[in-house]
């Protein structure tokens, strides 16, 4: 099966530029989550949506928006880009579920260079 | 206010020895508790997570965690390190069921494994 899909996987843009990341999750997961992860740091949590509704903010600058379409894909959009948000993005998707035993998918990253 | 300490940036240990990365974390309520392994440039894959039940954790790959309330710590542990056991390894909070995969990580553990 597929597993949670981010692209571009690689993605390089100038200062006060922006940004789109795309996140695909998996299939019947109607819960995505995006964590930030700077060079050499954990990751950090940014954003959650359920049923293509916000369910939960963390550290996310006020220059980034991100929201999740009906068919549960989500983007992380990104503007006026600075040195400083150059980092690894993840995307991480979920089914929201009473169960204990669920878990969550980490897509492969999107590194995002601003130069 | 949820947080995680995981002690020692770099652990260096020799194929075939055992493996034990220490976390401690803090948490205001009944904590989730989660092991996560990073290779070079990739995502983050669940190794083992504590929910409820049993704290005696196994995982992939080999490797188990205890979860001891009493010490607020999860550390992680394999009998015998293999090479391919060389990576980041992240330790995660997270508040529980409505914010399951909303996680609180450490700052990561790079374990080198010598041959």
């Amino acid at each position: 099966a597929a597993g949670v899909i981010q692209s571009p996987r690689h993605l390089i843009k100038e200062k006060r530029e922006t940004a789109t990341l795309k996140c695909y999750p998996i299939s019947r997961h109607d819960t995505v989550y995006w964590y930030q992860q700077g060079p050499g740091q954990d990751p950090q949590f940014l954003i959650s949506f359920y049923e293509k509704m916000q369910s939960d903010k963390g550290s996310i600058p006020d220059r980034f928006s991100a929201q999740q379409f009906s068919d549960y894909h989500s983007e992380l959009n990104m503007s006026s880009l600075e040195l400083g948000d150059s980092a690894l993005y993840f995307c991480a998707s979920a089914p929201l579920t009473d169960s204990p035993d669920t878990e969550a998918f980490f897509g492969q990253g999107t590194r995002l260079t601003v130069v | 206010a949820q947080s995680v300490t995981q002690l020692g940036s770099h652990v260096s240990v020799s194929e075939g020895a055992l493996v034990l990365l220490r976390c401690n974390y803090s948490s205001s309520v009944p904590p989730y508790l989660f092991w996560y392994v990073q290779y070079p440039n990739q995502g983050l894959q669940l190794l083992l997570k504590y929910t409820t039940g049993a704290t005696l954790v196994k995982g992939i790959n080999g490797f188990e965690a205890e979860f001891k309330k009493s010490e607020t710590s999860f550390h992680l542990t394999k009998p015998s390190a293999h090479m391919s056991d060389a990576a980041e390894y992240f330790c995660a909070v997270s508040e529980g069921m409505d914010s399951s995969y909303k996680l609180i990580f450490g700052s990561g553990t790079r374990l080198l494994v010598r041959p």
